[in-house]
């Protein structure tokens, strides 16, 4: 069965670093998008990052602009896992990550699955 | 950008009534809308994909319509095992997304 595990969460200081993983499983993850959504505590949820297949495009990515040039997402087919590598964090970057898989059906995009999620706490 | 707005932000209903959300988009994205019910301290779940397709094992009395700005989802008859907040989302054809704010759905 499909699993999506996330792991990398903690606390770190404003301005530090952290990278999270997602440890796939039960599907071929070299042939689905991946995307990372994230949720601060109480408020809803945002999407972070996207990452196509490698064999259509090279792999293009996309970052939302809340964190365009600090966040970057990767993967690493030979080993089923995404990342997420966040730089300078900031305070309201404090939320639980998700990551997803993208499911295509026709024009249609859809997170089919999703992990339980790794908490990034970003605190003085 | 593509703007999202959800209505309304939270609903308080019976069990076994009609429970309705609605979801504007701008500008026009056809159907790349979907719906999601999130449980608390769960992971979100599919539930409505491509404006109006039930998700696989989806219960029959959830359902979505519309196209273009204007959609909507239902719930036929609210059972209590349906609380929990309902998002909307969109793409773009660069798998770019955006939720809506949410509805939090409980029981009256």
């Amino acid at each position: 069965q499909v699993e999506l595990v996330e792991s990398g969460g903690g606390v770190v200081q404003p301005g530090g670093s952290l990278r999270l993983s997602c440890a796939a499983s039960g599907f071929s993850f070299r042939a689905s998008a991946m995307h990372w959504v994230r949720q601060a505590p109480g408020k809803g949820l945002e999407w972070v990052a996207v990452i196509s297949v490698v064999s259509i495009g090279g792999g293009y990515k996309y970052h939302a602009d809340s964190v365009q040039g600090r966040f970057t997402v990767s993967r690493d087919d030979s080993r089923d896992t995404l990342y997420l590598q966040m730089n300078s964090l900031r305070v309201e970057d404090t939320a639980l990550y998700y990551c997803a898989r993208d499911k295509k059906v026709g024009h249609n995009d859809n997170f089919d699955f999703w992990g339980q999620g790794t908490m990034v706490t970003v605190s003085p | 950008d593509i703007q999202m707005t959800q209505s309304p932000s939270s609903l308080s209903a019976s069990v076994g009534d009609r429970v309705t959300i609605t979801c504007q988009a701008s500008p026009d994205i056809n159907t790349y809308l979907n719906w999601y019910q999130q449980k608390p301290g769960k992971a979100p779940k599919l539930l409505i994909y491509g404006a109006s397709n039930l998700a696989t094992g989806v219960p029959s009395r959830f359902s979505g319509s519309g196209s273009g700005t204007h959609f909507t989802f239902t719930i036929s008859s609210l059972q209590p095992e349906d609380i929990g907040t309902y998002y909307c989302q969109q793409h773009d054809n660069l798998l770019r997304f955006t939720f809506g704010p949410g509805t939090k759905v409980d029981i009256k």
